[in-house]
């Protein structure tokens, strides 16, 4: 069994560079979602994914930041014209929607990012 | 919407001593709670979790965590620390109709020999 997948797990850039992270949740899971955490501070939701539907997105989540799931697989979010603001650990987290109980989120071990 | 508080921002204690990590919440209906825990670097490992029922909740490492309504509280605790405990605790909260977590800030628990 693997739990979630998330590639690279460092990422160091040049400001204004555009970078691309992916996630691979568990393989049965339907919800997708994205946090970032920045140092000292807990995780603060971005996004999340039914599928391939992003249902919902944060204000955290500004025009440069765009978020995928295509064919409700695996995920990518991509971050254009970094900032040094933009650096922080991104974690993914996946879960199976059940109707009958509010389902839990395991996630994957982050991708940390620095920006220069 | 809801929020958690986690008033203690990093704990020493030593080891084979009890731990007590104090979340508090901020929700108008029952809400859905969970510790996890981080070590440096890496990502976020599931406690425990309550959803309903028994009020006190068992997880895994030999932690546990009590949820009391009237105080809006779901502290965790493990009777006996030990050295590999040693890592930053968060508590989340889940609302039942929104499916995003929102965290506390978290306590780093330190454990001197």
């Amino acid at each position: 069994d693997t739990g979630v997948s998330q590639d690279p797990r460092h990422k160091i850039t040049k400001r204004g560079q555009n970078v691309t992270f992916r996630c691979d949740p568990i393989s049965e899971h339907n919800r997708l979602y994205w946090y970032r955490q920045t140092l000292g501070q807990g995780p603060e939701f971005l996004t999340y994914f039914q599928n391939e539907a992003q249902l919902e997105k944060s204000r955290l989540l500004s025009d440069r930041f765009s978020a995928e799931r295509p064919k409700g697989s695996f995920s990518t979010l991509e971050i254009q014209r970094t900032e040094q603001g933009d650096s922080a650990m991104y974690l993914c987290a996946s879960s199976l929607n059940e109707e009958r109980e509010w389902e839990t989120q395991y996630f994957g071990p982050g991708t940390r990012l620095l920006v220069l | 919407a809801q929020s958690v508080t986690q008033p203690d921002i990093h704990i020493t204690v030593s080891e084979g001593a009890s731990l007590e990590l104090r979340c508090n919440y901020s929700y108008g209906a029952t809400p859905y709670l969970f510790w996890y825990v981080q070590s440096p670097g890496q990502g976020l490992q599931l406690l425990l979790k309550y959803f309903s029922g028994d009020t006190l909740v068992q997880g895994i490492k030999g932690f546990e965590a009590e949820f009391k309504r009237s105080q809006s509280s779901f502290n965790l605790r493990k009777p006996s620390v030990h050295w590999s405990d040693a890592a930053e605790y968060f508590c989340a909260v889940g609302a039942s109709d929104d499916y995003k977590l929102s965290f506390g800030a978290g306590t780093t628990v330190t454990v001197r020999a």
